[in-house]
């Protein structure tokens, strides 16, 4: 079965610095890869994805992505953090790869985004 | 878009009662999926539509469970003989499939279950 893991429960940035938010998949094939953030008691918004092509993906509200195929690794990532930002955060691995249907999701990372 | 509604938000019930939740999908999408998310976890399929057909069931979607999409459009979830286990957070889903193109899965806000 295909999975994604997010070795990180929480992670805490000052407004205004980088953030990072870390996942790593592991996929029999090429992967379609997601990422996805939730707001308390609402539901998944889409972000970004990859299928194919460029590793650094731009997505939605200034985040980006970049998937490194050696280090089976696609990092979401955002220049300058907002205290709006603070959220759950979700990477996905369509399951199987290439296939219609379903995703599998990691535990998810909490962002905190201090003033 | 109206992006995908569900409802009711928010149910309560007791163990051993039955009930149903809806999902009306994005208009058009022939895709709908359900997941089903538990504190501190990230979303578990349960099962997929494609139109009216129901292609794809977990082993979480025990015989107490049944979805229906019965024209294709809205769909319905619903649990028999409520255990306190299924107490969740219940995601609908949808997508535009198209043949050969990886589609993108929109999410609606949720039913919160709670089995007293």
């Amino acid at each position: 079965a295909q999975s994604v893991a997010q070795p990180e429960d929480q992670v805490n940035v000052a407004e205004g610095n980088p953030l990072t938010v870390k996942c790593t998949y592991s996929v029999s094939g090429n992967p379609y890869l997601f990422w996805y953030v939730q707001y308390p008691n609402r539901g998944l918004q889409f972000l970004l994805k990859y299928i194919t092509g460029d590793n650094l993906v731009k997505g939605s509200y200034g985040f980006e992505a970049e998937f490194n195929k050696s280090q089976t690794s696609f990092h979401l990532k955002k220049p300058s953090a907002l205290v709006s930002d603070s959220a759950l955060y979700f990477c996905a691995v369509r399951d199987p790869p290439g296939g219609d249907y379903k995703l599998s999701f990691g535990a998810g990372t909490t962002v905190t985004v201090r003033a | 878009d109206t992006g995908v509604s569900q409802n009711p938000r928010h149910k309560i019930t007791k163990r051993g009662q039955n009930v149903t939740f809806r999902c009306d999908p994005i208009s058009e999408h022939n895709r709908l999926y359900w997941y089903r998310q538990t504190l501190g976890q990230g979303p578990e399929f349960l099962t997929y539509f494609q139109n009216e057909a129901q292609l794809e069931k977990s082993r979480l979607l025990s015989d107490r469970f049944s979805a229906e999409r019965p024209k294709g459009s809205f769909s319905t979830l619903e649990i028999q003989r409520t255990e306190q286990g299924d107490s969740a957070m219940y995601l609908c889903a949808s997508s535009l499939g198209l043949a050969g193109a990886p589609d993108t899965q929109y999410f609606g806000p949720g039913t919160r279950l709670t089995v007293l």
